[in-house]
């Protein structure tokens, strides 16, 4: 299966403590993305990567989380001092930076984050 | 912020009726796109509209845009037990983020 992956697909954490969720794209796509969603609202964009460079950040995402995609491969997402509220699902997705292939983006499974 | 809304919440229809859900959204799009979201595969995309089109086909699905009153329609006909999902527009705001709305949530009955 050559879709994009992500890892862990559930993650169950205390207050406080840090998680880290990683993302694997479709291998030759450039575009990667992050969303939060939560039950019954659509995907919230979080931050969005163009190969290594991070080029957009929603102003939801605050100083406690961080992404990276150091050699514009794979990305991880982390969420320091979990808050109850930090718990959603965590989506990523990919596109090809071509035109009129940009828009479409691939989604992967989510990692579905509970925050005790 | 969600620029999407789409109408109506919640659908129920029996197996082999159409299924139409509308989107409004707030700014000027360059297009828009649907995607289809159930527990099985996740979030699938559907279809994408141009801001110069008005219509477009893809299998059972119709998408109808219109930019002047800010609204989009997807219509699934003869709809199957495997539709039962959410359906969500999504627009993108700037060059890079992508706004998608609270979702059409479908019930296909056997």
């Amino acid at each position: 299966d050559t879709g994009v992956s992500q890892d862990p697909r559930h993650k169950i954490t205390k207050r406080g403590q840090n998680v880290t969720f990683r993302c694997d794209p479709i291998s030759e796509h450039n575009r990667l993305y992050w969303y939060r969603q939560t039950l019954g609202q659509g995907p919230e964009f979080l931050t969005y990567f163009q190969n290594e460079a991070q080029l957009e950040k929603s102003r939801l995402l605050s100083d406690r989380f961080s992404a990276e995609r150091p050699k514009g491969s794979f990305s991880t997402l982390e969420i320091q001092r979990t808050e109850q509220g930090d718990s959603a699902m965590y989506l990523c997705a990919s596109s090809l930076a071509q035109t009129g292939l940009a828009d479409t983006q691939y989604f992967g499974p989510g990692t579905r984050l509970t925050v005790l | 912020s969600q620029q999407g809304e789409e109408d109506p919440q919640a659908l129920s229809i029996q197996e082999g009726e159409n299924a139409t859900m509308n989107c409004s959204y707030k700014t000027s799009i360059n297009n828009l796109q649907w995607y289809r979201q159930n527990s099985g595969r996740g979030l699938v995309h559907l279809i994408l509209i141009r801001s110069n089109e008005r219509e477009k086909h893809s299998g059972r699905l119709r998408v109808t845009l219109d930019t002047s009153k800010k609204s989009s329609s997807l219509l699934i006909t003869a709809s199957r037990a495997a539709d039962t999902a959410s359906y969500f527009c999504a627009t993108r705001e700037g060059t890079y983020k992508y706004i998608f709305g609270t979702g059409t949530r479908l019930k296909v009955l056997a």
